[in-house]
């Protein structure tokens, strides 16, 4: 069974930082992986797509690379803002049928 | 265009009444998902739609739960009887082709059931 982990679970770090979270699953057969942003009491917005042929996407202050051989995903965020708080999920696909996968995801606070 | 929309987006209700959530996906995404936000069990899929048809409901906890899609741009998620354990932030997503591209959420319906 595929398993999703986020690891911390909060992070807290002060402005003007660069950071890492980080998204880890079991089962290396994925088909691609999605990264998104949900902030307090809002729906989820997309930030990343990384299809399983790809090794990363950039957009932006943003960077999400991914290894499979590792299950592994992170989501690099450069020169960190207060506005850039929010909790961050990674969540895949196994197959090309539309079920998402989701992490339980990392909550970013980003003091000034 | 406006994005995926969903009404209600607060429904308080009490045990044993029916609910019905609603959702209108982006014009021309021929995929729709709905999932259920619970701080213990995290986002999970309930069931999704390709081209109006049900394609995997194992996600549906029981027979209470029902989702219809009866044309491209309207679909409903509805409980009946509702319970207390029923309270969680419902989201309904579309996307182009299923698989390859990204999913669009709402901003979800809030359901507390007394």
């Amino acid at each position: 069974k595929q398993e999703v982990t986020q690891i911390p679970a909060a992070l807290s770090v002060p402005e003007g930082e660069n950071l890492v979270l980080n998204c880890s699953f079991t089962d290396s057969a994925i088909y691609n992986l999605q990264w998104f942003r949900q902030d307090p009491g809002k729906g989820l917005t997309s930030l990343l797509l990384i299809q399983s042929s790809q090794r990363e996407q950039t957009s932006g202050r943003l960077n999400a690379s991914l290894d499979k051989s590792s299950g592994r995903s992170t989501l690099y965020i450069a020169a960190s803002q207060p506005g850039d708080s929010a909790t961050y999920l990674c969540a895949l696909k196994r197959n090309q049928g539309g079920k998402l996968i989701f992490g339980q995801g990392t909550e970013l606070s980003v003091k000034p | 265009d406006a994005g995926v929309i969903q009404s209600p987006r607060h429904e308080v209700t009490e045990m044993g009444q029916e609910v019905t959530l609603r959702c209108k996906p982006i014009s021309g995404h021929d995929y729709l998902f709905w999932y259920r936000q619970t701080m213990m069990r995290g986002l999970e899929l309930l069931i999704y739609f390709n081209n109006n048809v049900p394609i995997d409901d194992s996600g549906m906890p029981e027979d209470r739960f029902s989702a219809k899609m009866p044309n491209a741009s309207f679909s409903t998620l509805k409980i009946q009887p509702s319970e207390p354990r029923d309270s969680a932030v419902y989201f309904c997503a579309s996307s182009l082709a299923g698989g390859y591209y990204e999913q669009y959420f709402g901003p979800g319906t809030r359901l507390t059931v007394t």
